[in-house]
């Protein structure tokens, strides 16, 4: 079966602190991509991770993958109210571009 | 560019109606899918297409129809509305093993 599953999928962090969100998947993908939803609105991507050991920054944000563990991290660092948000890990699993979304992690960072 | 556009962004419905949304993108995309999000369960992609006369069905395609007739353009079918159809949802592009694209969605209730 294919699936992706995210962890938390709540998250309340006090501004300055740092945490990860993990997304796990069930079978072989090196494409896995990273999305942030603000409430109401529209999917706007962060991250495309294409190989075993991709990492990419953003500002506070980090995202990695490690296709042998079928693992993606982001790592949120020293939090600011700007990044509450929904955050989704997608994975192809080279089925023809069928992207499967895990359910997302509500972000909170409390002032 | 206008990216992904949809319309309508809200529709109330009766049940046993049928109704079309529509999708259409002017970046060239060859990639376009149909996902439907609810509260707690992540995207789930309704219906696909990988260029103008491809459709294929995706996660959860029954109650739904696609067709693509132009690069541009994404129509999705409701054939005869159901409450449980009631969700917001919402188009994507994207050229192939990229991130993809998403429109303002739609929210849909279904008496």
């Amino acid at each position: 079966e294919l699936k992706v599953e995210q962890n938390p999928l709540f998250l309340s962090m006090q501004e300055g602190k740092n945490y990860t969100i993990y997304c796990n998947y069930s079978t072989t993908s090196d494409r896995l991509y990273w999305y942030r939803q603000d409430p109401g609105k529209s999917l706007e991507s962060l991250f495309v991770l294409l190989s075993n050991g991709a990492v990419k920054q953003e500002g506070r944000l980090m995202a990695s993958l490690d296709t042998k563990a079928r693992l993606s991290t982001l790592h949120i660092t020293a939090a600011v109210h700007d990044l509450s948000a929904t955050y989704f890990c997608a994975v192809d699993f080279n089925t023809g571009n069928q992207f499967y979304f895990g359910t997302g992690t509500s972000l909170t960072v409390i002032p | 560019n206008a990216g992904v556009t949809q319309t309508p962004k809200f529709q109330v419905l009766k049940t046993g109606q049928s109704m079309t949304l529509q999708c259409a993108q002017d970046m060239n995309h060859e990639y376009m899918s149909w996902y439907r999000q609810d509260p707690g369960m992540g995207l789930r992609l309704i219906h696909y297409s990988v260029g103008a006369g491809i459709t294929d069905q995706g996660e959860v395609p029954n109650g739904y129809n696609v067709s693509r007739s132009t690069t541009e353009d994404f129509p999705l079918r409701l054939l005869s509305a159901a409450p449980s159809q009631t969700s917001v949802y919402f188009c994507a592009s994207s050229f192939r093993g990229r991130e993809q694209f998403f429109g303002p969605g739609t929210r849909l209730t279904v008496l």
